[in-house]
């Protein structure tokens, strides 16, 4: 079952401006985490925010996480035209006994930077 | 370098064959993962391993088989029992899971199936 939902499906922004991308989730989680994947290749692992975080910065990225509303964002800041891509979020529920079924990913938002 | 090898890129299957992916990884991982995706959706999961000689179904593993005789290798078969197996295959390897922490994925490049 998919746990994560990304919105919007697409977005398209000129080269230079911000790109915020929303993702909501149903239960519990103890990290969420944005991946991102350029056409036809293989997911990357971007940035990981836990449950009891907030906000956390990387470089360009900032991600949120509001546990009480049950979703989080990513925004690129100052976007550029290598930054084109699908960008996934992931989630990891509480889980006893320790191990893990993967991550749960949503549809993902397809950000389309123009130069 | 470390990282996760996935063979072939490409591959064309007749209807009623089965097939293989390869999914190799050097980066000492217990656990590893295969995943589909369909176009314009997100990842669903086939199956995973959490160590060697162990492995679990995921969400749509019915049509599909997999193996994990050595750590460094989770190979696919996609068997004719698949009824729609037509998709991008995404292996994925993660180190030692922490409780409460990262559960971090290393993903290979992908397969691409086309059954014609």
């Amino acid at each position: 079952s998919q746990q994560g939902e990304e919105d919007p499906q697409a977005l398209s922004i000129q080269e230079g401006e911000n790109a915020t991308m929303n993702c909501s989730y149903k239960t519990s989680i103890n990290n969420l985490q944005w991946y991102r994947q350029n056409s036809g290749r293989g997911l990357v692992h971007l940035i990981l925010i836990r449950s009891n975080e907030r906000e956390k910065h990387s470089g360009r990225l900032r991600v949120t996480l509001d546990t009480s509303k049950k979703s989080s964002s990513l925004l690129i800041t100052a976007s550029r035209a290598a930054d084109t891509a699908s960008y996934f979020c992931a989630t990891v529920w509480g889980r006893s006994g320790g191990g893990a079924d993967g991550l749960t990913f949503g549809k993902g938002t397809h950000l389309i930077i123009q130069p | 370098d470390g990282g996760i090898t996935q063979s072939p890129k490409y591959l064309f299957r007749k209807e009623g064959q089965n097939v293989t992916l390869s999914c190799e990884q050097n980066l000492n991982h217990d656990a590893m993962y295969w995943y589909r995706q369909d176009p314009g959706q997100g990842l669903r999961l086939i199956y995973y391993s959490q160590i060697v000689n162990d492995f679990q179904k995921g969400d749509i593993a019915e049509g599909y088989s997999v193996s994990r005789e050595k750590k460094e290798s989770f190979p696919l078969t996609v068997t004719s029992a698949q009824k729609n197996p037509t998709a991008f295959y995404l292996c994925a390897s993660r180190g030692a899971f922490a409780p409460g922490g990262a559960n971090v994925l290393t993903f290979g490049a992908g397969s691409r199936l086309t059954v014609l």
